[in-house]
């Protein structure tokens, strides 16, 4: 298996532009999760989904954050408008069971 | 209080040398424990977990676990350069057994 996968691996945007991030999961894999992580924070955990059913966005920061899992191969993470303050390391994660996670290799999000 | 707490560091050991990193809970309830490792730039790497109190070990890395004092640790013998990381501890709560909690994170230096 090719592990997580992320799209794009890096992203510059001006404040104020949507930025989506994308993720597709391991195969088989039930859970999916998404993290931001910055120096200041460390790692945060913003929603997760179970058999692409969301079920805890109480990390999301705002409603400018918004997440959809259409299938079970494919979640998105979208900003919208974008601001300095969500530069940051974005991390999606899968799991079979919701315990042992899988990392994908993050997307670097820099908002100017 | 935070819900698990590890040291920033970083935390300096000599090639050969046993490093060990400690993580503290809140949770009395908490079941399960894991430990990632995310080297500079990379994402989180799971690298070991544990359930029940005492030992595990799994090569040069031992994973201690003792619930009456809320403490998890791991041990690295023969610790080498290529150690060098960020060390993240994450615990799940009783409360929510689909999330991880992470704490910020241990920097371990292994120098030559």
């Amino acid at each position: 298996d090719a592990g997580v996968i992320q799209s794009p691996r890096h992203e510059v945007t001006e404040m104020g532009q949507e930025v989506t991030l994308r993720c597709k999961p391991i195969s088989g894999h039930d859970y999916l999760f998404w993290y931001r992580q910055t120096m200041m924070r460390g790692l945060e955990l913003l929603i997760y989904f179970n058999n692409n059913v969301p079920i805890d966005d109480s990390g999301m920061p705002e409603d400018r954050f918004s997440a959809k899992m259409p299938n079970a191969s494919f979640s998105t993470l979208k900003i919208q408008p974008s601001e300095p303050r969500d530069s940051a390391v974005y991390f999606c994660a899968s799991s079979l069971l919701g315990d042992e996670q899988f990392f994908g290799p993050g997307t670097r999000l820099t908002v100017l | 209080q935070k819900e698990v707490e590890q040291n920033s560091g970083p935390l300096s050991v000599p090639e050969g040398a046993i490093a060990s990193l400690n993580c503290t809970y809140s949770d009395r309830g908490s079941q399960s424990f894991f430990w990632y490792r995310q080297y500079s730039g990379k994402s989180p790497e799971l690298i070991m977990f544990i359930y029940s109190n005492g030992d595990k070990e799994d090569g040069r890395f031992t994973a201690q676990l003792n619930k009456a004092s809320q403490y998890v640790s791991l041990l690295i013998r023969d610790s080498q350069p290529s150690d060098s990381a960020t060390y993240l501890c994450a615990v799940i709560s009783q409360y929510n057994t689909d999330k991880l909690i992470f704490g910020t994170g241990t920097r371990l230096q292994v120098f030559p």
